[in-house]
């Protein structure tokens, strides 16, 4: 069966620090990965997604960046945090056919 | 803009009786139907999904399609304290995403 690993659960950064949230599916091969934030009182935005290996599609232009360096490892960068990052990120992952799935999410609180 | 409306809520029922969410979408040519349970500080889970080809039904949960209407119900029978939670609708269109309302938040009270 499928699983999806994302880390860290929680995470507190300063303004202006760097940011690296990393997610991994196992038991699919070429899934399509997604990037998903949930701020609070607001619904899931789609950030990125990736439908093969270095394939990034991006929905919102922010100071947010995806890489998919291998066909089941999905990353979310930032060079500088801002206020207004924070927010739970969620990984997800589908292939054709079958529905969405989320990884366990990452809070994260930027400082 | 492809939009998913629903009601933020909370919705309120008692235990045992039969909770209705519903949302509505504006992309017509939606093909497929998702519906979403999420316990607070937790993510999203599925619970069941639907095609533009009719209903389903599993367990205590129902998920109706009405095309013409543009909107997706999902119905809960004997509901439980257990089943408090914000439930998302999701609907896929011709592209790769899925596009979420924000949620109706249910609270079944004992």
């Amino acid at each position: 069966s499928q699983t999806i690993h994302q880390w860290p659960a929680t995470l507190v950064q300063p303004v202006g620090s760097p940011l690296s949230l990393e997610c991994t599916v196992e038991g699919t091969s070429n899934p399509n990965l997604y990037w998903y934030r949930q701020a609070a009182g607001r619904g899931l935005q789609l950030l990125f997604y990736s439908v093969g290996i270095g394939q990034i599609s991006s929905e919102v232009p922010q100071n947010l960046s995806a890489s998919r360096p291998q066909d089941r490892q999905f990353i979310l960068s930032s060079k500088k945090l801002l206020l207004s990052d924070s927010g739970f990120y969620l990984c997800a992952w589908s292939v054709p056919g079958l529905p969405l799935h989320f990884g366990n999410g990452t809070r994260l609180t930027v400082t | 803009q492809k939009e998913v409306e629903q009601n933020s809520g909370p919705l309120s029922v008692p235990e045992g009786a039969i909770a209705s969410l519903n949302c509505t979408y504006s992309d017509r040519g939606s093909q497929s139907f998702f519906w979403y349970r999420q316990y607070s500080g937790k993510s999203p889970e599925l619970i069941m999904f639907i095609y533009s080809n009719g209903d389903k039904e599993d367990g205590r949960f129902t998920a109706q399609l009405n095309k013409a209407s543009q909107y997706v119900s999902l119905l809960i029978r004997d509901s439980q304290p257990s089943d408090s939670a914000t439930y998302l609708c999701a609907v896929k269109g011709s592209g790769y995403a899925l596009n979420f309302g924000k949620g109706t938040s249910l609270l079944v009270t004992p």
